[in-house]
């Protein structure tokens, strides 16, 4: 069964615009992640977040996390044409379960 | 990190035929994952492929369906059996490490 519910569904956003993606889970966790797949191929692993964080940085990538609500958010800053892809939130206990992914499409 | 080689990359097979997926691991892991991922929808584990034991079907995908071999510790295969169009699907294979996981490049399969 899927943990994480990700939205919006679909964004396009101007290239140069910062790209906003929320994920809620339902159970307790010890870390949400957040992968990225081009064109139906391979997830690359983006950023991880333990459970006793809230924030964490990677380059233009900002992740945020709120236990009490169940509930994470993938900020891309300064997007960039490159970044078109879907983004899933997944959350790890005994196993890595996806949510359901936000299609981001950065327009030139 | 681990690097995983996925064969083949697509594939597109006639109905009540099986295609076997290999994936190959440039270390030696514990657990492999096998996904599968319908057009538009996020990734279902299908089953967790442990060597040297049967492995484990999540809720809605069965062994005579979906047969796994792990014959090693670097190397899992998945076989589709007796495929319908409802089988059309990019299939991966995972590997956890430390907390993260990797991915093969999918197998994009046409079930015609």
């Amino acid at each position: 069964s899927q943990q994480g519910e990700e939205d919006p569904q679909a964004l396009s956003i101007q290239e140069g615009e910062n790209a906003t993606m929320n994920c809620s889970y339902k159970t307790s966790i010890n870390n949400l992640q957040w992968y990225r797949q081009n064109s139906g191929r391979g997830l690359v692993h983006l950023i991880l977040i333990r459970s006793n964080e809230r924030e964490k940085h990677s380059g233009r990538l900002r992740v945020t996390l709120d236990t009490s609500k169940k509930s994470s958010s993938l900020l891309i800053t300064a997007s960039r044409a490159a970044d078109t892809a879907s983004y899933f939130c997944a959350t790890a206990d005994d196993k890595i379960i996806f949510g359901k992914g936000t299609r981001l499409h950065i327009l030139p | 990190s681990a690097v995983i080689s996925q064969k083949p990359s697509r594939d597109i097979c006639q109905r009540g035929t099986s295609l076997t997926i290999q994936c190959q691991v440039d270390s030696q892991v514990t657990m492999m994952f096998w996904y599968r991922q319908q057009p538009g929808q996020s990734l279902t584990l299908i089953a967790t492929a442990n060597q040297g034991s049967e492995a484990t079907y999540e809720s809605g995908f069965v062994i005579d369906k979906f047969p796994i071999s792990r014959p090693n510790l670097t190397f899992s295969t998945l076989t589709v059996s007796n495929m319908s169009p409802e089988d059309s699907s990019i299939y991966l294979c995972s590997v956890d490490w430390g907390a993260e996981a990797f991915f093969g490049q999918g197998t994009r399969l046409t079930v015609v």
